[in-house]
């Protein structure tokens, strides 16, 4: 159980180009998803936490507008980087809690999508 | 400001060696705690999750809390090549202290290394 996934799991187009990632519960509900990033050989950074129905809370430092981030339903949550730029090259993570369980329940991740702006 | 440490590392054993990982965490208030590992390219995956003081056991894992000295640490038993991957010590903090949203806290991450 809790499974979650994403997708693409690897992107690389030109500078400018705008790409959107989701984030599936595949077999549980998540009322909170969560987006990370991750530069080489460093700790996850919590960039933004996803909320079904209600605008995403955003971490000092991140852009919303550079980091949009929808969750429309109890099972989806998608992140687009607009006109995305070669510092924007890193790994992209989103996980997820079990909306049946409380809120101390681990959260499970996706795979990650590895962005790569040329 | 919350924070998890964590050394490091690399963090070398010999196969069949226990492995012992360590996180100290800042916030008195956190009440969940978890390991994660994390292979080279891959997104981090649940080793352990611990709510309590004392000791927890799964397999070749224990996790092992202290409230009171807020640290919590991993030990692997019998370690072996396949457990060679970044260990990622996770910090749930409170609601009331992360305006409004249970925070993960992740650590940096040890290293560990298990040679043949």
């Amino acid at each position: 159980g809790a499974v979650v996934s994403q997708h693409p799991s690897r992107v690389i187009c030109k500078s400018g180009t705008s790409v959107k990632i989701e984030c599936r519960s595949l077999d549980f509900q998540a009322t909170t998803m969560f987006w990370y990033r991750q530069f080489p050989k460093k700790s996850l950074m919590l960039m933004a936490t996803s909320n079904e129905g209600s605008k995403a809370t955003y971490e000092q430092g991140v852009e919303k507008d550079k980091f949009l981030i929808n969750h429309a339903s109890l099972t989806l949550s998608t992140l687009t980087v607009t006109s995305a730029h070669p510092e924007d090259s890193s790994f992209y993570i989103c996980s997820a809690r079990d909306l049946t369980g409380s809120s101390n329940q681990p959260q499970h991740f996706g795979d990650g999508t590895r962005l790569s702006i040329l | 400001q919350k924070e998890v440490e964590q050394n490091s590392g690399p963090l070398s054993v010999p196969e069949g060696a226990i492995a012992s990982l360590n996180c100290t965490y800042s916030d008195r208030g956190s009440q969940s705690f978890f390991w994660y590992r994390q292979y080279s390219g891959k997104s981090p995956e649940l080793i352990m999750s611990i709510y309590s003081n004392g000791d927890k056991e799964d397999g070749r894992f224990t996790a092992q809390l202290n409230k009171a000295s807020q640290y919590v640490s991993l030990l692997i038993r019998d370690s072996q090549p396949s457990d060679s991957a970044t260990y990622l010590c996770a910090v749930n903090f409170p609601l009331t202290l992360s305006g409004g949203y249970n925070k993960l806290i992740f650590g940096a991450g040890t290293r560990l290394a298990v040679h043949p």
